[in-house]
This record gives structure tokens, sequence and C-alpha cells, in this order.
């Protein structure tokens, strides 16, 4: 019974390069979450999706982030043209509302270092 | 708007209680959490508390709430060492819908 997964554990980029962080949801969970954490701060809210449809995308950076979860195969957080600032602890949580799954179960994160 | 507040760093002794305090602003929320977080790992929903409640209680934990000043509080009883790590206080409208964090509290334990 697998957790939320989420890979890269680790990934470094240089400036300008691209960032794509995958996540697979618990078995059985539609709804993703991704959260972004900076140094020495809580967790931020970025996207919340459904299969194919993105419900909330109101905590995402207007340019160079974008987030999909195709009806087939993970959720994928990508970053465009990475800056120094990106460099933060990226969260996904999965949940399955009405099966008495609505709680966020989080992943363990994908640490992204700008260089 | 949407705020949570907590002291940043907490030390106790192994064997005493553990209380971390949180204030939220956002009277609208339904769902109230503590998360945990070990070094280098992610999030473990630790408890929750619907806002119509004003204490749980789950083996050593208990969780306060005083929802008319918006304070929640999370008991840890006979602290131990693997209790050593950043606490998470969050809020939430919906139980489907974004949750919002505070910036956590570091619970260090002494010998």
């Amino acid at each position: 019974n697998a957790g939320v997964m989420q890979n890269p554990r680790h990934l470094v980029r240089r400036r300008g390069q691209e960032a794509r962080l995958r996540c697979s949801p618990m078995k059985g969970h539609s709804h993703v979450y991704w959260y972004r954490q900076l140094p020495e701060e809580g967790l931020k809210f970025m996207v919340y999706l459904q299969k194919e449809n993105i419900i909330d995308e109101s905590g995402m950076p207007k340019e160079r982030f974008s987030a999909e979860f195709p009806k087939e195969g993970p959720s994928i957080l990508r970053i465009q043209q990475v800056v120094r600032g990106d460099s933060a602890a990226y969260f996904c949580a999965s949940s399955q509302p009405g099966q008495g799954q609505e709680t966020q179960y989080f992943g363990p994160g994908t640490r992204l270092l700008v260089l | 708007g949407e705020d949570v507040e907590q002291s940043l760093f907490l030390s106790v002794r192994e064997g005493d209680s553990s209380v971390i305090n949180c204030t939220y602003t956002d009277s609208s929320s339904t769902y109230l959490y503590w998360y945990k977080q070990e070094p280098g790992a992610g999030l473990q929903l630790l408890t929750y508390i619907f806002s119509n409640m004003d204490m749980k209680q789950d083996q050593r934990l208990t969780v306060l709430l005083n929802k008319k000043d918006k304070h929640l509080s999370l008991r840890i009883a006979d602290t131990q060492t693997g209790d050593s790590a950043i606490y998470f206080c969050a809020e939430g409208m919906n139980r489907d819908d974004k949750i919002i964090f505070g910036k956590g509290t570091r619970l260090h334990i002494l010998p």
C-alpha cells in the first residue's frame, strides 16, 4: 500500500534550465495538490488538480510554472528557466474526497537546488 | 486574510509535556490540523480537529481549540526524543481544500 511518491527526491539545476517534478498519488486518489516550502518557512499552496483538470491555481506564480495531472501517469510540476529563488522543497499531497480519504497525504518532497 | 502564526522554537525536557501554540485568522476555517515533519522528510498528519469541537485526545496528543480567540494548541504528554521535529499548525475550509500552514515550531528535546 504505497503512499504518495515523488521523484526525483533531489534535483540540481543551473539557472535557465527546466525542472520537472513528478508526483504519483496514493492508489485510488484522484486529487493532487502541490505545495512549496522555502527554507525556514511553512508550506505554501501552489495548485490543486484533479485528473485532467486544474481546480485551483491561485498559489501558482504567473510565469514559468505549470502543472498537469493527465488521465494516465503522474502529476507533473514544471518550472521553466529556473532562478535561484526557485530553490525549495516541493511537496505533493493527494486525497480522495467522499471515500473517507479526504485528508491530504503528503509525499516525501523533491528538494530543488538551483545553482 | 489567511494567516497562521506559531512560535518558532520550543525546548522541553524528556518526560515533560510539550505545548505548542498557534493562532489563526480565518474564522471560516472548518478543519485545523497538526502536522509533524522530521528532518529531510515529508509531512505526517498527527491529528486534526473540526471547528465545532473544543478538544480532541489521541493517546499522548491533546488538541485544544478556542474558537473565540482563534487559538489552537497541541500538547504532547511524556515527550520522547523521537518527538523531536518541526510541528506545523494548519487550517482548511473544506476537507479537500488547500491547507494554509504556519511556519512551524521546532521542538527540541533536552536530556
